[in-house]
Protein backbone atom coordinates (compact mmCIF):
# COMPACT_ATOMS: atom_id res chain seq x y z
CA UNK A 1 0.00 0.00 0.00
CA UNK A 2 1.43 3.37 -0.63
CA UNK A 3 2.15 5.67 2.26
CA UNK A 4 2.11 9.35 2.72
CA UNK A 5 3.56 11.06 -0.47
CA UNK A 6 4.95 14.53 -0.33
CA UNK A 7 6.75 16.05 -2.55
CA UNK A 8 9.23 17.65 -3.82
CA UNK A 9 11.79 15.94 -1.43
CA UNK A 10 14.50 18.60 -1.70
CA UNK A 11 13.77 22.18 -2.06
CA UNK A 12 16.19 24.96 -2.50
CA UNK A 13 14.76 28.53 -3.26
CA UNK A 14 16.22 31.98 -2.46
CA UNK A 15 14.78 33.96 0.10
CA UNK A 16 11.42 35.83 -0.86
CA UNK A 17 10.80 33.35 -3.15
CA UNK A 18 7.20 31.78 -2.66
CA UNK A 19 7.28 27.55 -1.69
CA UNK A 20 4.76 25.08 -2.07
CA UNK A 21 4.44 21.93 -0.48
CA UNK A 22 2.72 18.95 -1.54
CA UNK A 23 0.92 15.94 0.34
CA UNK A 24 -0.97 13.23 -0.44
CA UNK A 25 -2.65 10.70 2.79
CA UNK A 26 -3.07 7.45 2.91
CA UNK A 27 -6.36 6.58 1.00
CA UNK A 28 -9.18 6.49 3.94
CA UNK A 29 -7.79 8.61 6.44
CA UNK A 30 -9.68 11.20 7.63
CA UNK A 31 -6.97 13.63 9.82
CA UNK A 32 -3.96 15.17 7.95
CA UNK A 33 -1.11 16.84 9.73
CA UNK A 34 1.84 19.54 8.71
CA UNK A 35 5.36 19.32 11.12
CA UNK A 36 8.59 21.56 11.06
CA UNK A 37 11.52 20.03 12.41
CA UNK A 38 14.27 21.33 13.38
CA UNK A 39 17.39 20.88 15.70
CA UNK A 40 16.43 23.98 17.77
CA UNK A 41 12.74 23.84 17.83
CA UNK A 42 12.40 19.66 17.36
CA UNK A 43 9.10 18.37 15.73
CA UNK A 44 6.47 21.16 16.28
CA UNK A 45 3.03 20.61 14.67
CA UNK A 46 1.86 23.24 12.38
CA UNK A 47 -1.60 22.78 11.57
CA UNK A 48 -4.12 19.98 11.19
CA UNK A 49 -7.17 19.21 9.54
CA UNK A 50 -10.00 16.18 10.29
CA UNK A 51 -12.23 15.89 6.98
CA UNK A 52 -10.54 18.27 5.11
CA UNK A 53 -11.07 21.26 7.53
CA UNK A 54 -8.72 23.05 9.43
CA UNK A 55 -8.83 22.21 12.96
CA UNK A 56 -5.99 23.43 15.02
CA UNK A 57 -3.70 26.03 13.23
CA UNK A 58 -1.77 27.64 16.34
CA UNK A 59 1.73 26.23 15.33
CA UNK A 60 1.31 27.94 12.15
CA UNK A 61 4.48 30.36 12.88
CA UNK A 62 2.93 33.64 10.59
CA UNK A 63 1.33 34.92 8.10
CA UNK A 64 3.48 34.25 5.49
CA UNK A 65 2.68 30.15 6.42
CA UNK A 66 -1.20 28.84 4.79
CA UNK A 67 -1.82 25.13 4.76
CA UNK A 68 -5.03 23.86 2.49
CA UNK A 69 -6.82 20.62 1.87
CA UNK A 70 -9.44 20.82 -1.25
CA UNK A 71 -9.98 17.06 -1.34
CA UNK A 72 -9.38 14.00 0.64
CA UNK A 73 -6.33 13.41 -1.50
CA UNK A 74 -4.62 16.70 -1.18
CA UNK A 75 -2.56 19.14 0.82
CA UNK A 76 -0.30 22.12 0.40
CA UNK A 77 1.29 23.99 2.56
CA UNK A 78 2.57 27.51 1.87
CA UNK A 79 5.49 30.25 2.41
CA UNK A 80 5.35 33.31 0.63
CA UNK A 81 7.70 34.95 1.04
CA UNK A 82 10.21 32.90 2.33
CA UNK A 83 12.71 33.55 4.68
CA UNK A 84 16.08 31.78 5.86
CA UNK A 85 14.63 31.06 9.30
CA UNK A 86 11.87 28.58 7.87
CA UNK A 87 14.61 26.13 6.40
CA UNK A 88 13.94 23.41 8.21
CA UNK A 89 12.20 19.60 7.38
CA UNK A 90 8.86 20.02 6.54
CA UNK A 91 6.84 16.10 7.31
CA UNK A 92 3.49 15.68 6.81
CA UNK A 93 1.30 13.03 8.18
CA UNK A 94 -2.00 11.33 7.85
CA UNK A 95 -4.14 9.09 10.37
CA UNK A 96 -7.71 7.42 10.43
CA UNK A 97 -9.82 8.62 13.41
CA UNK A 98 -7.63 10.41 15.62
CA UNK A 99 -3.98 11.57 16.61
CA UNK A 100 -3.16 8.35 16.98
CA UNK A 101 -1.27 5.79 14.48
CA UNK A 102 0.24 8.96 12.49
CA UNK A 103 1.79 8.02 9.20
CA UNK A 104 4.58 10.63 8.05
CA UNK A 105 5.78 10.88 4.65
CA UNK A 106 9.61 11.07 3.83
CA UNK A 107 9.56 14.75 4.46
CA UNK A 108 10.38 17.59 2.33
CA UNK A 109 14.18 19.00 3.18
CA UNK A 110 13.41 23.12 2.72
CA UNK A 111 16.42 25.17 2.16
CA UNK A 112 16.34 29.00 2.20
CA UNK A 113 19.13 30.72 0.73
CA UNK B 1 3.36 22.96 27.17
CA UNK B 2 6.05 20.82 25.58
CA UNK B 3 6.46 17.63 27.47
CA UNK B 4 9.98 16.54 29.19
CA UNK B 5 11.79 13.72 28.10
CA UNK B 6 14.69 11.86 30.00
CA UNK B 7 17.56 11.05 29.08
CA UNK B 8 18.74 13.44 26.19
CA UNK B 9 20.58 10.83 25.16
CA UNK B 10 22.03 7.00 26.09
CA UNK B 11 24.26 4.38 24.97
CA UNK B 12 23.59 0.74 25.53
CA UNK B 13 25.34 -2.43 24.54
CA UNK B 14 22.93 -5.06 22.86
CA UNK B 15 21.12 -6.63 24.78
CA UNK B 16 20.83 -4.05 27.96
CA UNK B 17 17.46 -2.67 28.37
CA UNK B 18 16.42 1.36 28.56
CA UNK B 19 13.64 3.17 29.94
CA UNK B 20 12.83 6.73 28.51
CA UNK B 21 10.81 8.75 30.42
CA UNK B 22 8.26 11.31 29.69
CA UNK B 23 6.69 14.43 31.85
CA UNK B 24 4.37 16.79 31.31
CA UNK B 25 2.92 19.54 33.65
CA UNK B 26 -0.29 19.30 31.81
CA UNK B 27 -3.50 16.89 33.09
CA UNK B 28 -3.15 14.27 29.88
CA UNK B 29 -5.31 12.14 27.77
CA UNK B 30 -2.91 9.73 26.41
CA UNK B 31 0.19 9.68 25.85
CA UNK B 32 2.42 8.61 22.51
CA UNK B 33 5.91 7.35 21.04
CA UNK B 34 7.29 7.52 18.26
CA UNK B 35 10.76 6.54 17.01
CA UNK B 36 12.88 8.69 14.12
CA UNK B 37 15.70 7.05 12.91
CA UNK B 38 18.45 9.17 11.42
CA UNK B 39 17.20 11.16 8.00
CA UNK B 40 14.36 9.32 7.76
CA UNK B 41 10.53 9.92 8.99
CA UNK B 42 9.06 9.17 12.60
CA UNK B 43 7.12 5.87 13.05
CA UNK B 44 4.66 5.06 15.19
CA UNK B 45 5.34 2.89 18.23
CA UNK B 46 2.81 2.65 20.85
CA UNK B 47 -0.17 4.97 22.08
CA UNK B 48 -1.60 4.80 25.89
CA UNK B 49 -5.15 6.26 26.69
CA UNK B 50 -6.65 8.07 29.74
CA UNK B 51 -7.81 4.04 31.73
CA UNK B 52 -5.30 2.26 30.77
CA UNK B 53 -5.47 1.26 27.19
CA UNK B 54 -2.35 0.67 25.54
CA UNK B 55 -1.93 -0.43 21.42
CA UNK B 56 0.91 -0.73 19.85
CA UNK B 57 4.36 -2.47 18.99
CA UNK B 58 4.67 -5.94 20.16
CA UNK B 59 8.29 -5.76 21.72
CA UNK B 60 8.17 -2.20 23.16
CA UNK B 61 6.03 -1.87 26.80
CA UNK B 62 5.29 1.63 28.02
CA UNK B 63 3.46 2.81 30.95
CA UNK B 64 0.49 5.76 31.78
CA UNK B 65 0.72 7.13 35.32
CA UNK B 66 -2.17 9.78 34.86
CA UNK B 67 -2.41 11.52 37.87
CA UNK B 68 1.72 12.12 37.80
CA UNK B 69 1.04 12.68 34.40
CA UNK B 70 4.00 10.86 33.08
CA UNK B 71 4.62 8.01 30.51
CA UNK B 72 8.16 5.45 30.06
CA UNK B 73 8.92 3.81 27.78
CA UNK B 74 10.70 0.42 28.36
CA UNK B 75 12.78 -1.22 26.02
CA UNK B 76 14.27 -4.71 26.67
CA UNK B 77 17.19 -6.95 25.41
CA UNK B 78 18.02 -4.29 22.90
CA UNK B 79 18.61 -4.63 19.69
CA UNK B 80 20.57 -2.53 16.77
CA UNK B 81 17.61 -1.87 15.26
CA UNK B 82 16.58 0.21 18.34
CA UNK B 83 18.74 2.84 17.67
CA UNK B 84 17.24 6.46 16.80
CA UNK B 85 15.42 9.17 18.34
CA UNK B 86 12.56 8.53 20.56
CA UNK B 87 9.61 11.14 21.05
CA UNK B 88 6.72 11.09 22.90
CA UNK B 89 3.97 13.25 22.06
CA UNK B 90 1.35 14.61 24.68
CA UNK B 91 -2.09 14.94 24.36
CA UNK B 92 -4.17 17.50 26.48
CA UNK B 93 -7.72 17.88 26.86
CA UNK B 94 -7.63 20.41 24.16
CA UNK B 95 -7.12 17.66 21.19
CA UNK B 96 -3.56 18.60 20.24
CA UNK B 97 -0.55 16.29 19.91
CA UNK B 98 2.46 18.23 21.28
CA UNK B 99 6.23 16.17 21.24
CA UNK B 100 9.32 16.24 23.40
CA UNK B 101 12.65 16.98 22.62
CA UNK B 102 12.97 13.64 22.08
CA UNK B 103 16.05 10.87 23.21
CA UNK B 104 18.81 9.65 21.26
CA UNK B 105 19.30 5.76 21.67
CA UNK B 106 22.18 4.35 20.36
CA UNK B 107 22.90 0.30 20.62
CA UNK B 108 26.54 -0.91 20.08
CA UNK B 109 27.28 -4.16 19.21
Amino acid sequence: DAGVIQSPRHEVTEMGQEVTLRCKPISGHDYLFWYRQTMMRGLELLIYFNNNVPIDDSGMPEDRFSAKMPNASFSTLKIQPSEPRDSAVYFCASSYGGLGFQHFGDGTRLSIL
Amino acid sequence: QQPVQSPQAVILREGEDAVINCSSSKALYSVHWYRQKHGEAPVFLMILLKGGEQKGHEKISASFNEKKQQSSLYLTASQLSYSGTYFCGTEGWGGKLIFGQGTELSVKP
